[in-house]
């Protein structure tokens, strides 16, 4: 089944306790990307990924780290949490990115990881 | 500024009523593209509709239709005679030409409750 999995799903920490999330596509997907979703703001993104090895900023990308080393594996990493890193976390893939044209452009997300950090 | 901004925080309706949740858009760029997402109770993104800025037709699918005007620099979504399993978050982005159509902002979304 094709898919995009994160885990965990859910996490409760601490402030300055490194943490990483995964995120995973079998989808052969060469674009993947990061959000985070707060009530009052909709979804943010954070970062995303063109392909292996080349990621941008997305619009929040204070705080977080991620890593394209392998097309299917795309973790954020949040090197010292902070409470208002407290969120719930997408991250989502799509075939390529937008240049290729309509049928690359649909994103897939994930089921979503809900991050509290105390 | 908001790119996306949907002023719609919340709407209820009782079925079989319809519905219209806004969404406004900002850019500069004169290609772009418009999304609109669902997310239900259980919380997962289901994509809905792509459109791009050169393709202003309006577009119906089922119970659901897209009225597109650059004009107005707006992407509203009409939910016909509504159900009870149209209750959710809607959610309206946008995407870029300048920042190769990578970048994806959102508005800050529409819940919409139905109640039957």
């Amino acid at each position: 089944e094709a898919q995009v999995t994160q885990n965990p799903r859910y996490l409760i920490t601490v402030t300055g306790k490194k943490l990483t999330v995964t995120c995973s596509q079998n989808m052969n997907h060469e674009y993947m990307s990061w959000y985070r979703q707060d009530p009052g703001l909709g979804l943010r993104q954070i970062y995303y990924s063109m392909n292996v090895e080349v990621t941008d900023k997305g619009d929040v990308p204070e705080g977080y780290k991620v890593s394209r080393k392998e097309k299917r594996n795309f973790p954020l990493i949040l090197e010292s949490p902070s409470p208002n890193q407290t969120s719930l976390y997408f991250c989502a893939s799509s075939l390529l990115g937008g240049l290729a044209g309509d049928s690359y452009n649909e994103q897939f997300f994930g089921p979503g990881t809900r991050l509290t950090v105390l | 500024a908001q790119k996306v901004t949907q002023a719609q925080t919340e709407i209820s309706v009782v079925e079989k009523e319809d519905v219209t949740l806004d969404c406004v858009y900002e850019t500069r760029d004169t290609t772009y593209y418009l999304f609109w997402y669902k997310q239900p109770p259980s919380g997962e993104l289901v994509f809905l509709i792509r459109r791009n800025s050169f393709d202003e037709q309006n577009e119906i699918s089922g119970r659901y239709s897209w009225n597109f005007q650059k004009s107005t620099s707006s992407f509203n979504f009409t939910i016909t005679a509504s159900q009870v399993v149209d209750s959710a978050v809607y959610f309206c982005a946008l995407s870029e030409a300048r920042y190769n159509f990578n970048k994806f902002y959102f508005g800050s979304g529409t819940k919409l409750n139905v109640k039957p």
